[in-house]
């Protein structure tokens, strides 16, 4: 099973950031934390990784807490093409586990 | 940018036929995926292969799966003889090294019928 825990809807207004929680309570040491997108049916598009520190790159940044027990998805500038589901997932093995996701509705 | 590629993008079949399912990973990555997603469900590894071996599978990928690397692109899933439940999405995913970030296909829907 999954080894995180997200909210399984937000909303977010076009323009605004927006925030998307992960709990991760059991994560260890070596694990990274990884965030997909799965728009509509399509393939999962990857977004950001981390493993301690706070990540940034073109699509969004990434906020791990110190004690790795949580995270936070941030995707600045929200937009409509935004809209999907959001997963973040724990990563102990070369697959990965998926798990529900967050559904981010992005609204004009 | 470099993309996986995944043909067909829908196939339908009778239930007991044959499928196989074609990726083309990115070129200089050597370790492929497959995974599924059932309509209205998660998304669910099934296999992972890597110097044209299976390195890892769930119990979903029982005996009427199977996986290979026909040529120096292709990364094929085959499915012998398929039943109703594998109607699902199929996904192609590759990476560089085993604990680097896999990139996925656009998938392959499969409706038996």
């Amino acid at each position: 099973d999954a080894k995180t825990t997200q909210p399984p809807s937000m909303d977010c207004a076009e323009g605004r950031a927006a925030n998307l929680p992960c709990n991760h309570s059991t994560i260890s040491g070596n694990e990274y934390v990884y965030w997909y997108r799965q728009i509509h049916s399509q393939g999962p598009q990857y977004i950001i990784h981390g493993l301690k520190n706070n990540e940034t790159n073109e699509m969004a940044s990434l906020i791990i807490t110190e004690d790795r027990k949580s995270s936070t998805l941030i995707l600045p500038h929200a937009t409509l093409r935004d809209t999907a589901v959001y997963y973040c997932i724990v990563r102990f093995t070369d697959k990965l586990i998926f798990g529900t996701g967050t559904r981010l509705q992005v609204f004009p | 940018e470099p993309e996986v590629t995944q043909t067909p993008s829908h196939q339908v079949t009778q239930m007991g036929q044959e499928v196989i399912l074609r990726c083309v990973p990115i070129s200089n990555h050597l370790y492929f995926y497959w995974y599924r997603q059932i309509l209205g469900q998660k998304v669910e590894f099934l296999v992972s292969f890597y110097n044209n071996e299976i390195s890892e599978k769930s119990e979903i990928f029982d005996d009427q799966f199977s996986v290979e690397r026909p040529d120096g692109s292709n990364f094929t899933l085959k499915i012998r003889s398929t039943k109703l439940e594998d109607s699902a999405m199929y996904f192609c995913a590759s990476s560089v090294d085993r604990q680097e970030t896999q990139y996925f296909g656009p998938g392959t829907r499969l409706l038996v019928l």
